[in-house]
């Protein structure tokens, strides 16, 4: 079974700051997402990826196959992106398996 | 406006009851999934179903029960028989194309 390890697991930035989340996981997959949780408990999806690097906004993932590894970035960071990031990965008819969350707070 | 709902959104059930959890779709998906949220862990599978009439058990399935008798509707029952049913649950459900949609979730105390 795969095994989804973020870091870091806690975070606290200025506004401004650019902000990296990263992402292990520990056998091949189809598709990794990021998804993010705010205090109410609702998650929204934020990415699905496969290869290489997608960009929403000021938000930016990347992925990297051969060494099992994802990179969620935030540029010029903003007290609203405050939330619980989470990595999961799998796809198809394989359910997700998913990370613990890293928990960002960005303060004014 | 296309999605999933849950509800109730805050449940409370006295010890040793059973309790059901709503989760309805509107997005005309086959699969559906049950998910729980414990503080500090990650959220961890109880059931799935990729089409109506059919569900698999997940890595937590002891002391729940599901049934898809509709392709919208995918109701989990928490039974007496789960040990420690205070959670939070999320229910989502997924595209063919793999895109995740969740639902806001319901807060279970079990008192």
């Amino acid at each position: 079974k795969n095994e989804v390890e973020q870091s870091p697991q806690n975070l606290t930035a200025q506004e401004g700051e650019f902000i990296t989340i990263n992402c292990s996981y520990s056998v091949g997959i189809s598709a990794l997402h990021w998804l993010q949780q705010h205090p109410g408990g609702g998650i929204v999806s934020l990415f699905m990826l496969s290869s290489g690097k997608k960009k929403h906004g000021r938000l930016i993932a990347t992925i990297n196959i051969q060494e099992k590894h994802s990179s969620l970035h935030i540029t010029a960071s903003h007290p609203r992106d405050s939330a619980v990031y989470i990595c999961a990965v799998g796809g198809g008819n394989t359910p997700l398996v998913f990370g613990k969350g890293t928990r960002l707070s960005v303060i004014a | 406006d296309g999605g999933i709902t849950q509800s109730p959104k805050y449940l409370f059930r006295k010890e040793g009851q059973n309790v059901t959890l709503s989760c309805e779709q509107n997005l005309n998906h086959d699969a559906m999934y049950w998910y729980r949220q414990d503080p500090g862990q990650g959220l961890r599978l109880i059931y799935y179903s990729q089409i109506v009439n059919d569900f698999q058990k997940g890595d937590i399935a002891e002391g729940y029960s599901v049934s898809r008798e509709k392709k919208e509707s995918f109701p989990l029952t928490v039974t007496s028989a789960q040990k420690n049913p205070t959670a939070f649950y999320l229910c989502a459900s997924r595209t063919p194309y793999n895109e995740q949609f969740f639902g806001p979730g319901t807060r279970l105390t079990v008192l």
